[in-house]
């Protein structure tokens, strides 16, 4: 299995809190992104990132932000999170060799009540 | 819009049979096609990827892709309750490196 790590895995907020999710992995891989789930809707793309500080913007980025420091640590942060963000969120992975497939993280079930 | 299309489902096919997934894309410039399988909580898992136009065999696993008709499809032999889950299919439409997911196709094997 690609390494990755999501972490949390669980989390239960307020609306109105900050909430950083962290995507960690062992795999050297270049590129880096951050989905959300939804019922209805299938995996939707929040940020991604092409290196290290490089990082562009997905179809729903807006309330999200993303840093990506080291090669192996993606970073997303909702700055005051909603009640429309409660969604399970995955991180994935893919080589430096575009059009290769993505490998996805565990996922993180996040809650806003 | 650049879209990929899948019947949501749920797909109902007996042990044993044999279960095709469609998947339909709207770029006729793309090039990098991939199956992945979700369970019910769980995340996506990469089957099989395909670029040429034609058939890829992998064990009980065919992907067809038809880049003139625009279509992918996933073909799954002696079908088991095991595979029962929701099949995503991605696009890495005109070209992009970052594919485009759609909404997925529930598979539901019965014995």
């Amino acid at each position: 299995d690609a390494g990755i790590t999501q972490s949390p895995r669980h989390k239960v907020t307020e609306t109105g809190t900050p909430v950083t999710l962290r995507c960690h992995q062992t795999e050297n891989h270049r590129y880096m992104y951050w989905y959300r789930q939804d019922p209805g809707h299938g995996l939707r793309l929040i940020h991604y990132s092409y290196g290290v500080k490089d990082t562009d913007k997905g179809e729903v980025s807006d309330g999200y932000s993303v840093s990506r420091s080291k090669t192996e640590d993606f970073l997303l942060t909702l700055e005051s999170a909603t009640s429309s963000q409660t969604s399970v969120y995955f991180c994935a992975i893919s080589p430096d060799s575009p059009n290769q497939p993505q490998h996805f993280g565990d996922g993180t079930r996040l809650s806003i009540l | 819009q650049k879209e990929v299309e899948q019947n949501s489902g749920p797909l109902s096919v007996p042990e044993g049979a044999i279960a095709s997934l469609n998947c339909t894309y709207s770029d006729r410039g793309s090039q990098s096609f991939f199956w992945y399988r979700q369970y019910s909580g769980k995340s996506p898992e990469l089957i099989m990827s395909i670029y040429s136009n034609g058939d890829k065999e992998d064990g009980r696993f065919t992907a067809q892709l038809n880049k003139a008709s625009q279509y992918v499809s996933l073909l799954i032999r002696d079908s088991q309750p095991s595979d029962s889950a929701t099949y995503l299919c991605a696009v890495n439409l005109g070209g992009s490196y970052i594919p485009t997911f759609g909404r997925g196709t529930s598979l539901i094997v019965h014995p």
